[in-house]
């Protein structure tokens, strides 16, 4: 059983720059959601996608957006890249919706993003 | 809203002492609750989780925590400490079932001294 690979493990952008995150989830699970972890905060809730589509969103502007493949994998892009995007971007995956939903998320060692 | 408090940001034990972890919630029912591990520069561990039944509940590296819905708390202890334990902690909440999005406290570090 494999579990949750992120990558690039760290990147460095510049301002009004566009990025791309990959998660691979662990196997088995058919839900990825992503967070946002500002240095000494805990994680924010981005959105989460749950069969390639979007299965809830939290308080982030449009230019965050995701995907998820058929392989149940993902991609978090950003766009118009801001000082305040710098953070830890994790991404965790999960098995289900619904009543079968713990909540039990299983995390990635996230992607640290700096912009300048 | 959902709403997770954790008012210790950085606490320091002797390793060999007892360690508790405070953690109160804000929800209208009964939420899923979790205490989540970080060590530096990695992601997030579960360490235990209470969905229902049995208010104490055992997780991994000997940790427990209890739920106390009459005080909203899901407070995390180990009665030793050990070095290794040097990190930080993240209690969590999520609604029992159905959308699935996590609210996560801002964190509690925890240092060890010899």
């Amino acid at each position: 059983e494999t579990g949750v690979t992120q990558s690039p493990t760290h990147l460095i952008k510049t301002r009004g720059q566009q990025v791309t995150l990959r998660c691979s989830s662990q196997s088995g699970h058919n839900t990825v959601s992503w967070y946002q972890q500002a240095l000494g905060q805990g994680p924010q809730f981005i959105f989460q996608y749950y069969r390639e589509e979007e299965n809830g969103r939290g308080n982030f502007p449009p230019r965050f957006s995701g995907l998820q493949f058929p392989n149940y994998s993902s991609e978090l892009n950003v766009n118009a890249l801001e000082l305040d995007d710098s953070a830890l971007y994790l991404c965790a995956s999960s098995l289900g919706r619904g009543l079968r939903n713990t909540g039990e998320l299983f995390f990635g060692e996230g992607s640290r993003l700096t912009v300048l | 809203a959902q709403s997770v408090t954790q008012p210790d940001i950085h606490i320091t034990v002797s390793e060999g002492a007892s360690l508790e972890l405070r953690c109160n919630y804000s929800y209208g029912a009964t939420p899923y609750l979790f205490w989540y591990v970080q060590s530096p520069g990695q992601g997030l561990q579960l360490l235990l989780k209470y969905f229902s039944g049995d208010t104490l509940v055992q997780g991994i590296k000997g940790f427990e925590a209890e739920f106390k819905r009459s005080q909203s708390s899901f407070n995390l202890r180990k009665p030793s400490v050990h070095w290794s334990d040097a990190a930080e902690y993240f209690c969590a909440v999520t609604p029992s079932g159905g959308y699935q999005k996590v609210t996560f406290g801002t964190g509690t570090k925890l240092q060890v001294i010899p």
